[in-house]
Order: structure tokens, then sequence, then C-alpha cells
């Protein structure tokens, strides 16, 4: 079935960065777009971004804007989600979603990767 | 961005009991509303999407209703499987995401 397997948990310093990476499998991965959200312990998720992996075309959260770079490799149908100058308050599950898009131009994220853990101390 | 409001945000409830939570979004989202289970350690899970369309391998004792700003998610009679937290998510404009409902075991 579809699946989106994530790279495992990272432990990093405040002001360095992370790159989690998404790799799909059993679907047209340029067909459709990926999401990245994020989930800090006790909290609500959180939509940080997403990209066309067929063109490419990248939107984020105005909240990540400057930090956050979502890229993808279509050879390896992987997609990336890299974060820069962590802080503490950056500690969170990160998940990666394919986004499902309806003909009325609604849209739902199915399935979501394992998640992320990505812990920002020093 | 649009605010997202689920009640209750935490829930006892017993095995068989029929059960609804409620999301409000802070303005129109049209049928833009979709519901997610998240299990403790686990990702997301896709319930319903458009406000009331089951997706494919869940069980129909779950359902979706609303338009506009006032939603529901019901499940009819709750199984030892359905204790998780269930999300709202609107995709109107940028998505954003209830605060979520623990369903607990009475």
């Amino acid at each position: 079935q579809v699946q989106l397997v994530q790279s495992g948990a990272e432990v990093k310093k405040p002001g360095a960065s992370v790159k989690v990476s998404c790799k799909a499998s059993t679907y047209t991965f340029t067909t459709y777009t990926m999401h990245w959200v994020r989930q800090a312990p006790g909290q609500r998720l959180e939509w940080m971004g997403w990209i066309n992996a067929g063109n490419g075309y990248t939107k984020y959260s105005q909240k990540f804007q400057g930090r956050v770079t979502i890229t993808r490799d279509t050879s390896a149908s992987t997609a990336y989600m890299e974060l820069s100058s962590l802080r503490s308050e950056d500690t969170a599950v990160y998940y990666c979603a394919r986004g499902v898009i309806a003909a009325g131009g609604n849209f739902w994220f199915d399935p979501w990767g394992q998640g992320a853990l990505v812990t920002v101390s020093s | 961005d649009i605010q997202m409001t689920q009640s209750p945000s935490s829930l006892s409830a017993s095995v068989g009991d029929r059960v609804t939570i409620t999301c409000r979004a802070s303005q129109s989202i049209s049928n833009y509303l979709n519901w997610y289970q998240q299990k403790p350690g686990k990702a997301p899970n896709l319930l319903i999407y458009a406000a009331s369309s089951l997706q494919s391998g869940v069980p129909s004792r779950f359902s979706g209703s609303g338009s506009g700003t006032d939603f529901t998610l019901t499940i009819s009679s709750l199984q030892p499987e359905d204790f998780a937290t269930y999300y709202c998510q609107q995709t109107y404009s940028t998505p954003t995401f209830g605060q979520g409902t623990k369903l607990e075991i009475k």
C-alpha cells in the first residue's frame, strides 16, 4: 500500500539545522503534493509547508518562512524538509504527509509518515 | 489564519456509547474540513474528508457532518480501539488544526 518512510530521530544544538527525509513508495510520486506538519510535546498539529512533487513549487507557513526549505528528489521519490536556526521550541515530531486533492480544490493528508523526533538541546 | 476550536478537549465514555465531537471554524470554510485519529506514539490517520466522506477502510461507525463554520464527528458505538485523540483540520486556506479531543475510557 501507499507508504511514507521517514528518516530517524535527530539531536541538534541550538542554532544548527536539521534535514528530515520522507521516502514515498507504491504511488507515482510526482502526481501528488507532500506536506510537512510538526507536533511539539502536548501541542496541536502545526502545518509547515508543502511541495508540488511534480514541478517543485513550494509554499511555506508564514511562521517558518525564511527558516524552512522543502525540496524533493524525483529519482528517489523522496521529499526533504530542512529547518535552520534551531531553538529549543523546535523540539517536536516532524511528519510528512501526502496531499490528496479533489477536483474542487479541497484536499486532505493521506497517508502520513511515521514521524521523526527532532530534539534541540545544548 | 483560520482558527479551529474543538469541544470538548477531553471526553470519557464507555464501549458502546455514541460520541459526538464538535469543531468550529473562525470563519466559513464550506466543506473543507477533515478529521484524523491519532493514537499515542503514532502518526495521525485520516477518518473523514470533505466534512462527510468516509475514508476507505474506516469503519462505518464513524461519520461526519456540517458545513460553513460548524462540524461534527460522530462515533455511533464506541469500540475499544477508538480510544485516541481526534483532530479536525481545515484546508480552505493555510491548513490549521483543532487542539484535539482526547477520548478516554470511562
